[in-house]
């Protein structure tokens, strides 16, 4: 398997544009989720799917933030409008219950925003 | 509020010294524990995993101890070698629930 793939792996965009972020989990996995990086605050969980159904959302930022997962191979997450403040390491990462070793992370996608 | 903490952003160790990288949790709920393993421009990888039925789980050089009283756990590496060098995160889940709450992360420098 090719593991967690995500694309791109760099983004630079200008603020206002909208930013899609895409995300293919291991074939097999039920579980999936967004993660955002930043110094200030590491790893931080924004939305998380089982079964392609949103379970926990809570921590999406705002409402400029929007995820969703059409099939159980692919899931997106959008800024729009973007913000400097946006700017961080966004990694998915799947899973399957009942595995011992938590999650697979993708490589991740920088996004800087200017 | 930080439910899990890493209260130390970076540790420097000798080659063949042992590793301690400590982690802290205040969330009675958490109920399994992980330690993933991150080098730049990399996503985390797990590392090694401790259930908190046990107190000890060892994998060839790394051993995670946890103190469930304390609410703090820790993970050793002996011997440290170079490519140890990497950021560590502590992980915790609990209550059922499938989501991880990670730590800010300490980043490890095994010096040759």
């Amino acid at each position: 398997d090719a593991g967690v793939i995500q694309s791109p792996r760099h983004e630079v965009t200008e603020m206002g544009q909208e930013v899609t972020l895409r995300c293919k989990p291991i074939s097999g996995h039920n579980s999936l989720f967004w993660y955002r990086q930043t110094m200030m605050r590491g790893l931080e969980l924004l939305i998380y799917f089982n079964n392609n159904v949103p379970i926990d959302d809570s921590g999406m930022p705002e409402d400029r933030f929007s995820a969703k997962m059409p099939n159980a191979s692919f899931s997106t997450l959008k800024i729009q409008p973007s913000e400097p403040r946006d700017s961080a390491v966004y990694f998915c990462a799947s899973s399957s219950r009942g595995q011992d070793y938590g999650y697979t992370f993708g490589s991740g996608t920088r996004l800087t925003v200017v | 509020d930080q439910q899990v903490k890493q209260n130390s952003p970076s540790l420097s160790v000798q080659e063949g010294r042992i590793s301690i990288l400590n982690c802290d949790y205040t969330n009675s709920m958490f109920d399994y524990f992980l330690w993933y393993k991150k080098y730049p421009a990399e996503g985390p990888t797990f590392l090694i995993s401790i259930s908190s039925i046990k107190d000890k789980n060892e994998d060839g050089r790394f051993t995670v101890f946890l103190n469930k009283s304390a609410k703090h756990l820790s993970l050793h590496i002996v011997p440290s070698q170079p490519g140890d060098s990497a950021v560590y995160f502590c992980a915790a889940s609990g209550g059922g629930s499938e989501k991880l709450v990670f730590g800010k992360g300490t980043k490890l420098t095994v010096n040759p």
